[in-house]
C-alpha cells in the first residue's frame, strides 16, 4: 500500500504548454519533498515544502502544500524539454520519508 | 562539495550470489538511507542509518542488510541473490534524516 498516491502517472504534452501533477495521501505529513529524476540518475531535490497552504515558486515550477499538509501540487508554466523527467513526492511521516509511486512527463519539442 | 558516491555503477550476478554496495555521503552528513527502485514499486526505502546505527528499517526480507562506518561511508549486502533483486539501488544523505535528500547516482544491479 502506497502511503502517497501521484497522478497522473503518465503525462506527454507539447513544449509551451502548461500542467499541474498531483501528489495525495489521507495522511498528514511533516514537510513535503518534491524530487526530478532522469534516466539512469539519481532524484534530485527540487523543494521542501514544512507549513500547511505554503507555496513555493522555483523559475516556472509553483509548489504548493496543502492545507491540512496531506497533498501537495506541482505547476509547470510554459513547459520546456528539459523538464523532461520522472517527478517524485516524499513526504515526512514519524521520522521517515515515504515517495509517491511518480509521474513520468514528457515534453515533446 | 562533493556529491554522495556509490560505487560501482553496474554490477551482474548470477542468482545465489552475494553483493556489497557502496556509498560515501556528503561531507557532514550522518544520515545514508538506500532505497530500492523498479519500474513496478517505485521507491522502495531498504533501512536508514544514522550515526552508525540502524534507525529505521523497511519490509524486506533478512537478506538484505547494511552498516555504517565511523566515516558516515555505508555499505549494503545482498545475500543469495534472486532475478527479482535486479533494481536500481539508490543511496541517499541528509544531515540529520529529516530535511531532504541528496541522491547518489545509483547502482545498477543485475542477476541472471
Amino acid at each position: 500500500t502506497q502511503l502517497l498516491e501521484q497522478s497522473p502517472q503518465f503525462l506527454s504534452i507539447q513544449e509551451g504548454e502548461n500542467l499541474t501533477v498531483y501528489c495525495n495521501s489521507s495522511s498528514v505529513f511533516s514537510s513535503l519533498q518534491w524530487y526530478r529524476q532522469e534516466p539512469g540518475e539519481g532524484p534530485v531535490l527540487l523543494v521542501t515544502v514544512v507549513t500547511g497552504g505554503e507555496v513555493k515558486k522555483l523559475k516556472r515550477l509553483t509548489f504548493q502544500f496543502g492545507d491540512a499538509r496531506k497533498d501537495s501540487s506541482l505547476h509547470i508554466t510554459a513547459a520546456q524539454t528539459g523538464d523532461t523527467g520522472l517527478y517524485l513526492c516524499a513526504g515526512l511521516y514519524g521520522n521517515q520519508f515515504y515517495f509517491g509511486t511518480g509521474t513520468s512527463l514528457t515534453v515533446i519539442p | 562539495k562533493a556529491g554522495v558516491t556509490q560505487t560501482p555503477r553496474y554490477l551482474i550476478k548470477t542468482r545465489g550470489q552475494q553483493v556489497t554496495l557502496s556509498c560515501s555521503p556528503i561531507s557532514g552528513h550522518r544520515s545514508v538511507s538506500w532505497y530500492q527502485q523498479t519500474p513496478g514499486q517505485g521507491l522502495q526505502f531498504l533501512f536508514e542509518y544514522f550515526s552508525e546505527t540502524q534507525r529505521n528499517k523497511g519490509n524486506f526480507p533478512g537478506r538484505f542488510s547494511g552498516r555504517q562506518f565511523s566515516n558516515s561511508r555505508s555499505e549494503m549486502n545482498v545475500s543469495t541473490l534472486e532475478l527479482g533483486d535486479s533494481a536500481l539501488y539508490l543511496c541517499a544523505s541528509d544531515q540529520d534524516g529529516l530535511y531532504g535528500y541528496t541522491f547518489g547516482s545509483g547502482t545498477r544491479l543485475t542477476v541472471v
